[in-house]
């Protein structure tokens, strides 16, 4: 069956511009997280979602940063005014629960603010 | 800040030879020791998801042991093989359900 897909694999955008990143969980996974990694650094926990809502946002930098998952499926990452500090790796991951479930993630999008 | 600390940073082994790493994390609100294996332009592959004291898990030549109320686990290899060559990221889940990577062991086997 088809893992976790990020849209778009690569983004280069330019300082202060707003970007969405796409995540599409496994279908049926309820649990979805949200991380960043940057260069050097272990993934660094964002946001996660159960069902539609934000379950826990604290992870989250700053409010320039948002996440959506409408529909409970389907989730997009939104960051605001880019700034140059916001490059790095986005990746996201499902798992059936958010118990004691394995978490599978997707590629990731690697984002560049110029 | 929570610390999940990995050690080595990075590893160069012959194929054949048996390794391990070391994935150190905090020993309070613990729920979930997760590793991962991570090979380059691929998605984080899970490992093991270990939760007990003292809990082994096995998966082919790679095994993991944990130890909960000192906060640390170990990553074995048996018999390394090129293919092995990865970054391995273990993430310290507590009882939040927040999940705390470390910056992984990269491991590279040589022919």
């Amino acid at each position: 069956g088809a893992g976790v897909s990020q849209t778009p694999s690569n983004k280069v955008t330019e300082k202060g511009k707003y970007v969405e990143l796409r995540c599409d969980p496994i279908s049926g996974h309820t649990a979805l997280y949200w991380y960043r990694q940057s260069l050097g650094q272990g993934p660094e926990f964002l946001i996660y979602f159960q069902g539609t809502g934000a379950a826990d946002d604290s992870g989250l930098p700053n409010d320039r940063f948002f996440a959506v998952r409408p529909e409970g499926s389907v989730s997009t990452l939104k960051i605001q005014r880019t700034e140059r500090g916001d490059s790095a790796v986005y990746l996201c991951a499902s798992s059936f629960l958010a118990g004691n479930n394995e978490q599978f993630f997707g590629p990731g999008t690697r984002l560049t603010v110029l | 800040i929570l610390n999940v600390e990995q050690s080595p940073q990075s590893l160069h082994v012959q194929e054949g030879d048996s390794t391990n790493f070391t994935c150190s994390f905090p020993s309070s609100n613990f729920y979930a020791l997760h590793w991962y294996r991570w090979e380059t332009a691929k998605s984080p592959e899970a490992l093991f998801v270990m939760t007990l004291n003292g809990d082994e898990k096995k998966k082919g030549r790679i095994s993991a042991t944990l130890n909960t109320k000192e906060g640390y686990s170990y990553l074995y290899i048996k018999g390394s093989q090129p293919e092995d060559s990865a970054t391995y990221l273990c993430a310290f889940r507590n009882t939040g359900n927040q999940f705390y990577f470390g910056t992984g062991t990269s491991l590279t086997v040589i022919p």
